[in-house]
């Protein structure tokens, strides 16, 4: 299977400040998406993006399939986005690889 | 429904019982797919389901754990004669159709294996 390496594994950040969040992987994807486990454990689809940039609000992401790295930035953090970053891919079949994680917490 | 829900949100049983998951996927999405996460670890594809049809079970562990879904809505995850190792999140996931667009993860059910 594809191996996907998240960075970094731990991060504590005081309330408004920025992050970058990365995600390397092993072969060429055909998906890509970032999730966000909360404290209660729900799995949150963020963004959908096998290639290119998106925002969402204070959340961006941008993939270099060409160069297999994706990135999640997270900017003016809040104590909500607490919680476990997963990457995962997808390449010819149906099952996504996940990474291990980012878990990052946001100290008011 | 509105989401896809799991249950029972908690399951706590003795070694050697059986336990059945429950997962209801999103009205209309075609293919569902279970996934078992351990503690610190992102989640791991056990099987998937397009309909009614299993297509691929390559990530079940042993013949312990089967899953089902007869009428190609509601899917039933089973694991037999559990053992101490089986204690993780088993989350289900559900999506439109194939590719990973629109996947959608349910709550997932915490078993503990005692």
């Amino acid at each position: 299977g594809i191996q996907v390496e998240q960075s970094p594994p731990d991060l504590i950040l005081q309330e408004g400040a920025n992050s970058t969040l990365r995600c390397n992987f092993s072969d060429s994807v055909n998906n890509l998406q970032w999730f966000h486990q909360n404290p209660w454990g729900q799995l949150i689809n963020l963004f959908y993006i096998p290639s290119g940039t998106k925002q969402n609000g204070r959340l961006s992401a941008t993939t270099v399939a060409t160069e297999r790295y994706s990135l999640l930035y997270i900017s003016s953090s809040q104590t909500t986005d607490s919680g476990v970053y997963f990457c995962a891919v997808l390449n010819t079949g149906n099952q996504f690889y996940f990474g291990t994680g980012t878990s990052l917490t946001v100290i008011p | 429904g509105a989401g896809v829900s799991q249950s029972p949100r908690y399951k706590v049983t003795k070694r050697g019982q059986d336990v059945a998951l429950r997962c209801d996927p999103i009205s209309g999405h075609v293919s569902l797919y279970w996934y078992r996460q351990a503690l610190g670890q992102g989640p791991e594809f056990l099987t998937y389901f397009n309909y009614e049809a299993q297509q691929d079970k390559s990530g079940l562990p042993n013949d312990r754990f089967s899953a089902e879904r007869p009428e190609g809505s509601i899917s039933t995850l089973t694991i037999q004669r559990t053992e101490q190792r089986d204690s993780a999140m088993y989350r289900c996931a559900s999506s439109p159709g194939q590719g990973g667009y629109g996947y959608t993860f349910g709550s997932g059910t915490r078993l503990t294996v005692v």
